[in-house]
């Protein structure tokens, strides 16, 4: 699976966009892009993923550079509770082995 | 609907015991997998199974064993406990890896004294 670069870190006001960047410019073609986060001590939530087209849902809008060699989760109107840590992991498909979870960007949303 | 359950939550285990740490999930999912997170660190895959009866080693299965008799069930065995293995213990689900996330469970937090 390819390897993801993110920030260590990163501060956001309350109420407004967080954009989270992820470097992945050794993805290959049949490999998802994930965005999970982990709000301190508890399991791994499960945000948004997406191929090659943009995607977004309830929580978050993921959006992928044409060349897929990054890119960004946007949270529209973050909150306190977005406080978390947040990893963006490559997956190749057909593969239920992996879900590789590097050490991600701590995002503190500040009031 | 539960999801993913996890018990315990915590446990203190000395040297050399052993215990079984117990994962049920209710929503019919095939993919089952634990995780280990030391502190400050990202989630390092112990095992994972696709389905009941088939299981597989993932990225640090030493020191550990499972079992997948039924689709609900994952359970992680820890045979001669190690300070090592002080960690906390995520265990989680999925329909299908490619089209849907990981469902994950609370933790477990484990020490070995």
């Amino acid at each position: 699976d390819a390897k993801t670069t993110q920030p260590p870190s990163m501060d956001c006001a309350e109420g407004r966009a967080a954009n989270l960047p992820c470097n992945h410019s050794t993805i290959s073609g049949n490999e998802y892009v994930y965005w999970y986060r982990q709000i301190h001590s508890q399991g791994p939530q499960y945000i948004i993923h997406g191929l090659k087209n943009n995607e977004t849902n309830e929580m978050a809008s993921l959006i992928i550079t044409e060349d897929r060699k990054s890119s960004t989760l946007i949270l529209p109107h973050a909150t306190l509770r977005d406080t978390a840590v947040y990893y963006c992991i490559v997956r190749l498909t057909g593969s239920a082995r992996q879900l590789t979870f590097g050490s991600g960007t701590q995002l503190t949303v500040l009031p | 609907n539960a999801g993913v359950t996890q018990t315990p939550k915590f446990r203190i285990l000395k040297i050399g015991q052993s215990m079984t740490l117990q994962c049920t999930q209710d929503m019919n999912h095939n993919y089952m997998y634990w995780y280990r997170q030391d502190p400050g660190m990202g989630l390092k895959l112990i095992y994972y199974s696709v389905g009941a009866g088939i299981t597989d080693k993932g990225e640090v299965p030493n020191g550990y064993n499972v079992s997948r008799s039924t689709t609900e069930d994952f359970p992680l065995r820890l045979e001669l406990a190690a300070p090592s293995q002080t960690s906390v213990y995520f265990c989680a689900s999925s329909y299908s890896p490619e089209s849907y996330g990981y469902t994950f469970g609370s933790g477990t937090r484990l020490t070995v004294v």
